[in-house]
């Protein structure tokens, strides 16, 4: 398995105002994903995060919103910009392992935006 | 569109009762079908991945089954401590790894 550590845990955020969640592994990926978990809904991908490049946003998500930062084979950020109470979710970092044979999950960080 | 649809979206059961909990999925190129669990606040837990039509994976009381269509899930004598919020989820062979979920189903287990 993979040991996956997000901070912060939660946080409590003014409108306007941006966070940046710290996704840490425990052992090299080439692949680290970014989700959201929104109020009793299941997850949907964010975007996909390969070190060395630029991360690849799925449909409905964008950089300027969704800024990535991939500097290393275990470590990661998203920050979610101009927040506003839309963007109030569980945020969750992930990885694959052996190809895409199994795949885990952090613990999440959940947004509350005010 | 990849799609994935899980049922029941809630069920309740007595500890003991067995049960299957359904993922159809319509999906281009199969690469991959995930089974978690997800507790209340947490992140999912990896259960298991199944690629192929026939295949089953089992761990405990779970048993997880592959056809083209659909997976399931069933549980075998469940316990209190199975309850919990079971997702689904495909990853496909359109290029990128990304995993497309179902909504779940939100299992209780009554003593």
């Amino acid at each position: 398995s993979a040991v996956i550590s997000q901070k912060p845990s939660r946080d409590i955020c003014q409108r306007g105002t941006s966070l940046t969640i710290q996704c840490q592994v425990d052992s090299q990926v080439t692949m680290m994903f970014w989700y959201r978990q929104q109020p009793g809904q299941s997850l949907t991908l964010i975007a996909t995060a390969n070190q060395g490049s630029e991360a690849t946003y799925e449909s409905g998500f964008v950089i300027d919103k969704f800024p990535i930062s991939r500097p290393n084979l275990t470590f990661s950020t998203l920050t979610v910009s101009n927040m506003s109470p839309e963007d109030s979710s569980i945020y969750l970092c992930s990885v694959e392992r052996q190809g895409v044979s199994e795949a885990f999950f952090g613990q999440g960080t959940r947004l509350t935006v005010v | 569109e990849d799609q994935v649809t899980q049922s029941p979206e809630a069920l309740r059961l007595q500890e003991g009762e067995s049960s299957s909990l359904n993922c159809s999925y319509t999906v281009s190129g199969l690469r991959g079908l995930f089974w978690y669990r997800q507790d209340p606040g947490k992140g999912p837990e990896f259960l298991f991945t199944l690629y192929s039509a026939g295949e089953e994976k089992e761990k405990e009381r779970l048993k997880a089954t592959l056809t083209k269509k659909e997976s399931f899930l069933h549980i075998t004598a469940p316990k209190p401590e199975d309850s919990a919020t079971y997702l689904c989820a495909v990853v496909t062979g359109g290029g990128a790894d990304g995993l497309t979920f179902g909504k779940g189903t939100h299992l209780i287990i009554q003593p």
